[in-house]
């Protein structure tokens, strides 16, 4: 199957800074990668879906000057969490789909910490 | 809005039995497809089974195979012959074949399964 890799695999980093996740997908081209956020034996919360060169369409209640995401190849996706706060700490994880959008491949996720 | 409901959020199984995992979804689509999926601790996500709502006959894949009701939107996963690789979180997933939610998977809460030895 595809593969989709995230970097870094986890972080941490001090309140008030901004941290950037890239989505990478290997082996085939990501027509649309989404970004998902998910807290501890919780589900997995959509934030944004993002189509390469357009602008991001984020999901309601998401910040979209919070969360900036930038889908600027076909193959790489980023996310960049800005003044992170304790309260962003959690694993985010991204996916990508390319012509058949009913197939989404995951990425291995990353985990933020915010001290 | 489409809606996935899973309600047993912990369930377990011995070794080698066979266990079936609940999911209900709500729409009123009719081109759509379902999922589970599986993620074990270390939090990778993998597709265990896709079902198109097109398709009359369940999917299979070895071990893992569907009952899908699609009257009573009804999505249950059943697991025969459990092993100890198969202790996961697994998540039900729905897909809207079509407009400008193309793509977009909403998740079920999920069910927590432990298979014990």
């Amino acid at each position: 199957g595809a593969v989709v890799s995230q970097h870094p695999s986890w972080v941490i980093c001090k309140s008030g800074t901004s941290v950037k996740i890239e989505c990478r997908s290997l082996d085939f081209q990501a027509t649309t990668m989404f970004w998902y956020r998910q807290f501890p034996k919780q589900s997995l919360m959509l934030m944004a879906t993002s189509n390469e060169g357009s602008k991001a369409t984020y999901e309601q209640g998401v910040e979209k000057d919070k969360f900036l995401i930038n889908h600027a190849s076909l193959t790489l996706s980023t996310l960049t969490v800005t003044s992170a706060h304790p309260e962003d700490s959690s694993f985010y994880i991204c996916s990508a789909s390319g012509d058949r959008g009913y197939e989404q491949y995951f990425g291995p996720g990353t985990r933020l910490t915010v001290t | 809005a489409q809606t996935v409901t899973q309600s047993q959020p912990e369930m377990s199984v011995q070794e080698a039995e066979t266990v079936t995992l609940s999911c209900t979804y709500d729409t009123s689509e009719s081109n759509y497809y379902l999922f589970w999926y599986k993620q074990p601790p270390s939090r990778q996500m993998i597709l265990v089974i896709r079902q198109e709502a097109y398709k009359q006959q369940n999917a299979t894949e070895n071990r893992f195979s569907v009952n899908f009701q699609k009257a009573a939107k009804s999505f249950s996963l059943k697991i025969s012959d459990s092993q100890l690789g198969d202790t996961a979180m697994y998540f039900c997933a729905f897909l809207f074949g079509g407009g400008t939610s193309y793509g977009k998977l909403t998740f079920g809460q999920g069910t927590i399964l432990t298979v014990h030895p």
